[in-house]
Protein backbone atom coordinates (compact mmCIF):
# COMPACT_ATOMS: atom_id res chain seq x y z
CA UNK A 1 0.00 0.00 0.00
CA UNK A 2 1.69 3.25 -1.27
CA UNK A 3 0.89 5.84 0.94
CA UNK A 4 2.80 8.56 -1.40
CA UNK A 5 3.01 7.71 -4.93
CA UNK A 6 4.63 9.77 -8.14
CA UNK A 7 3.02 7.91 -10.69
CA UNK A 8 5.29 9.80 -13.60
CA UNK A 9 8.53 7.39 -13.80
CA UNK A 10 10.29 9.84 -16.12
CA UNK A 11 9.99 13.81 -17.91
CA UNK A 12 10.86 14.89 -20.48
CA UNK A 13 11.73 18.64 -21.39
CA UNK A 14 13.59 21.38 -23.24
CA UNK A 15 16.23 23.77 -21.06
CA UNK A 16 14.46 26.80 -20.33
CA UNK A 17 10.64 25.42 -20.18
CA UNK A 18 8.53 24.47 -16.93
CA UNK A 19 9.03 21.02 -15.57
CA UNK A 20 6.01 20.02 -13.58
CA UNK A 21 6.47 16.83 -11.21
CA UNK A 22 3.23 15.34 -9.21
CA UNK A 23 3.22 13.88 -6.37
CA UNK A 24 -0.13 12.11 -4.26
CA UNK A 25 -0.63 10.88 -0.96
CA UNK A 26 -3.44 8.71 0.98
CA UNK A 27 -2.85 9.62 4.49
CA UNK A 28 -4.40 12.32 5.34
CA UNK A 29 -2.60 12.63 8.53
CA UNK A 30 0.59 14.10 6.27
CA UNK A 31 0.98 17.40 7.25
CA UNK A 32 4.62 18.08 6.23
CA UNK A 33 5.55 17.63 2.57
CA UNK A 34 9.48 17.50 1.21
CA UNK A 35 11.11 17.42 -2.46
CA UNK A 36 14.35 15.98 -2.75
CA UNK A 37 17.04 15.43 -6.14
CA UNK A 38 19.07 12.93 -6.42
CA UNK A 39 21.98 12.21 -8.76
CA UNK A 40 23.10 8.95 -9.76
CA UNK A 41 25.88 7.92 -7.36
CA UNK A 42 24.93 10.34 -4.79
CA UNK A 43 22.69 10.39 -1.50
CA UNK A 44 19.18 12.67 -1.65
CA UNK A 45 19.66 16.25 -1.15
CA UNK A 46 16.75 18.32 -0.24
CA UNK A 47 15.14 20.53 -1.84
CA UNK A 48 12.10 22.04 -0.67
CA UNK A 49 9.34 21.91 1.60
CA UNK A 50 5.91 22.88 2.68
CA UNK A 51 3.85 22.85 5.09
CA UNK A 52 0.18 21.64 5.63
CA UNK A 53 -0.76 25.18 6.33
CA UNK A 54 0.39 26.54 3.13
CA UNK A 55 -0.58 26.19 -0.46
CA UNK A 56 2.36 27.18 -2.28
CA UNK A 57 6.44 27.33 -1.04
CA UNK A 58 9.22 29.19 -2.93
CA UNK A 59 12.82 28.59 -3.30
CA UNK A 60 14.67 30.17 -6.81
CA UNK A 61 13.50 28.22 -9.44
CA UNK A 62 11.51 25.87 -7.45
CA UNK A 63 7.90 25.94 -5.97
CA UNK A 64 6.30 23.29 -4.61
CA UNK A 65 2.35 23.51 -4.33
CA UNK A 66 -0.28 21.65 -2.14
CA UNK A 67 -3.60 20.93 -2.94
CA UNK A 68 -5.08 19.32 0.40
CA UNK A 69 -8.60 18.82 -0.57
CA UNK A 70 -6.93 16.75 -3.55
CA UNK A 71 -3.95 15.16 -1.53
CA UNK A 72 -1.64 16.21 -4.32
CA UNK A 73 1.77 18.23 -4.53
CA UNK A 74 3.82 19.50 -7.61
CA UNK A 75 7.19 20.90 -7.90
CA UNK A 76 7.69 23.22 -10.51
CA UNK A 77 11.10 23.97 -12.31
CA UNK A 78 11.35 27.05 -14.36
CA UNK A 79 13.13 27.53 -16.06
CA UNK A 80 14.46 23.61 -16.47
CA UNK A 81 18.14 24.12 -16.59
CA UNK A 82 20.56 20.53 -17.91
CA UNK A 83 21.90 20.32 -14.31
CA UNK A 84 18.30 19.26 -13.37
CA UNK A 85 18.33 16.07 -14.51
CA UNK A 86 17.82 13.88 -11.63
CA UNK A 87 15.35 11.71 -10.14
CA UNK A 88 12.96 13.78 -7.93
CA UNK A 89 11.89 11.83 -4.84
CA UNK A 90 8.77 13.55 -3.13
CA UNK A 91 8.50 12.29 0.50
CA UNK A 92 5.12 12.79 3.32
CA UNK A 93 5.19 13.07 6.94
CA UNK A 94 2.89 13.40 10.33
CA UNK A 95 3.59 15.67 13.05
CA UNK A 96 5.17 13.61 15.80
CA UNK A 97 5.93 10.61 14.04
CA UNK A 98 9.24 9.12 12.82
CA UNK A 99 8.87 7.98 9.67
CA UNK A 100 9.21 9.81 6.30
CA UNK A 101 7.44 8.25 3.32
CA UNK A 102 9.13 8.35 0.28
CA UNK A 103 7.43 8.05 -3.36
CA UNK A 104 9.42 5.93 -6.08
CA UNK A 105 10.55 8.85 -7.67
CA UNK A 106 10.83 10.26 -11.39
CA UNK A 107 13.66 10.52 -13.22
CA UNK A 108 13.77 14.20 -15.39
CA UNK A 109 15.63 14.72 -18.23
CA UNK A 110 16.10 18.21 -19.07
CA UNK A 111 17.60 18.42 -22.97
CA UNK A 112 19.85 21.21 -24.03
CA UNK B 1 26.59 18.96 4.41
CA UNK B 2 25.38 16.96 7.45
CA UNK B 3 28.71 15.64 8.33
CA UNK B 4 27.24 12.17 7.13
CA UNK B 5 29.88 9.05 6.35
CA UNK B 6 28.81 5.85 5.18
CA UNK B 7 31.54 2.98 4.79
CA UNK B 8 32.28 1.00 2.87
CA UNK B 9 30.82 2.88 -0.11
CA UNK B 10 30.96 -0.50 -1.73
CA UNK B 11 30.93 -4.36 -1.26
CA UNK B 12 30.55 -7.04 -2.76
CA UNK B 13 29.72 -10.53 -0.86
CA UNK B 14 28.95 -13.47 -1.34
CA UNK B 15 25.12 -15.21 -0.09
CA UNK B 16 25.32 -16.30 3.78
CA UNK B 17 27.63 -14.14 4.69
CA UNK B 18 27.52 -11.48 7.65
CA UNK B 19 27.87 -7.63 6.22
CA UNK B 20 27.75 -4.66 8.21
CA UNK B 21 27.53 -1.33 6.96
CA UNK B 22 28.37 1.84 9.43
CA UNK B 23 26.90 5.09 9.43
CA UNK B 24 28.66 8.06 11.14
CA UNK B 25 27.92 11.60 11.80
CA UNK B 26 29.66 14.60 13.59
CA UNK B 27 26.76 16.82 14.25
CA UNK B 28 25.12 14.93 17.51
CA UNK B 29 21.92 13.94 15.96
CA UNK B 30 20.07 12.52 18.07
CA UNK B 31 17.62 10.77 15.18
CA UNK B 32 19.15 8.24 12.46
CA UNK B 33 18.05 6.47 9.77
CA UNK B 34 18.71 3.26 7.26
CA UNK B 35 17.21 3.48 3.90
CA UNK B 36 17.38 0.89 0.90
CA UNK B 37 16.29 2.41 -2.12
CA UNK B 38 15.52 -0.94 -5.49
CA UNK B 39 14.42 0.76 -8.35
CA UNK B 40 9.92 1.11 -8.75
CA UNK B 41 10.48 1.48 -4.90
CA UNK B 42 11.87 4.56 -3.74
CA UNK B 43 13.30 4.26 -0.30
CA UNK B 44 12.39 2.23 2.01
CA UNK B 45 12.98 2.77 5.92
CA UNK B 46 14.96 -0.63 7.36
CA UNK B 47 15.40 0.50 10.88
CA UNK B 48 15.49 3.66 12.53
CA UNK B 49 17.09 5.09 16.13
CA UNK B 50 15.83 8.02 18.48
CA UNK B 51 18.99 7.79 20.70
CA UNK B 52 21.73 5.79 21.67
CA UNK B 53 20.51 1.78 22.47
CA UNK B 54 17.25 3.36 21.03
CA UNK B 55 16.19 1.47 17.87
CA UNK B 56 12.78 0.72 16.01
CA UNK B 57 11.85 -1.13 13.09
CA UNK B 58 10.85 0.26 9.54
CA UNK B 59 8.68 -1.33 7.04
CA UNK B 60 11.73 -4.03 5.51
CA UNK B 61 13.05 -4.69 8.37
CA UNK B 62 13.18 -8.32 8.08
CA UNK B 63 16.60 -9.74 7.58
CA UNK B 64 18.49 -6.62 9.06
CA UNK B 65 19.60 -5.61 12.62
CA UNK B 66 21.03 -2.28 13.97
CA UNK B 67 22.78 -0.92 17.17
CA UNK B 68 23.75 2.38 18.27
CA UNK B 69 26.05 2.35 21.14
CA UNK B 70 27.34 5.78 20.62
CA UNK B 71 25.70 9.15 19.29
CA UNK B 72 27.78 9.30 16.49
CA UNK B 73 27.46 5.63 15.01
CA UNK B 74 24.49 3.94 13.44
CA UNK B 75 25.34 0.50 12.06
CA UNK B 76 23.45 -1.88 9.84
CA UNK B 77 24.11 -5.55 9.75
CA UNK B 78 22.36 -8.26 7.24
CA UNK B 79 23.06 -11.28 9.64
CA UNK B 80 23.50 -13.84 6.47
CA UNK B 81 23.38 -12.08 3.27
CA UNK B 82 20.47 -12.68 0.51
CA UNK B 83 19.95 -11.97 -2.86
CA UNK B 84 17.79 -9.75 -2.38
CA UNK B 85 19.49 -7.44 -0.19
CA UNK B 86 21.93 -6.26 -2.91
CA UNK B 87 20.70 -2.34 -2.78
CA UNK B 88 21.72 1.03 -2.31
CA UNK B 89 22.05 1.63 1.46
CA UNK B 90 21.58 4.72 2.95
CA UNK B 91 21.76 6.33 5.94
CA UNK B 92 19.90 9.55 7.16
CA UNK B 93 20.00 12.34 10.12
CA UNK B 94 17.31 14.11 11.21
CA UNK B 95 16.94 18.06 11.87
CA UNK B 96 13.92 19.60 13.37
CA UNK B 97 13.24 23.09 13.37
CA UNK B 98 9.82 24.10 15.05
CA UNK B 99 7.42 21.00 14.91
CA UNK B 100 9.05 20.03 11.26
CA UNK B 101 11.69 17.10 10.69
CA UNK B 102 13.61 17.32 7.85
CA UNK B 103 15.99 14.49 6.75
CA UNK B 104 19.67 14.33 5.16
CA UNK B 105 21.26 11.93 3.88
CA UNK B 106 24.87 10.00 3.61
CA UNK B 107 26.46 9.42 -0.18
CA UNK B 108 25.26 5.87 0.23
CA UNK B 109 26.35 2.31 0.11
CA UNK B 110 25.99 0.09 -2.87
CA UNK B 111 26.10 -3.29 -1.73
CA UNK B 112 26.07 -6.50 -4.16
CA UNK B 113 25.67 -9.62 -2.42
CA UNK B 114 26.52 -12.84 -5.16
Amino acid sequence: DQQVKQNSPSLSVQEGRISILNCDYTNSMFDYFLWYKKYPAEGPTFLISISSIKDKNEDGRFTVFLNKSAKHLSLHIVPSQPGDSAVYFCAARSTGGFKTIFGAGTRLFVKA
Amino acid sequence: DAGITQSPRHKVTETGTPVTLRCHQTENHRYMYWYRQDPGHGLRLIHYSYGVKDTDKGEVSDGYSVSRSKTEDFLLTLESATSSQTSVYFCAISEVQGTQETQYFGPGTRLLVL
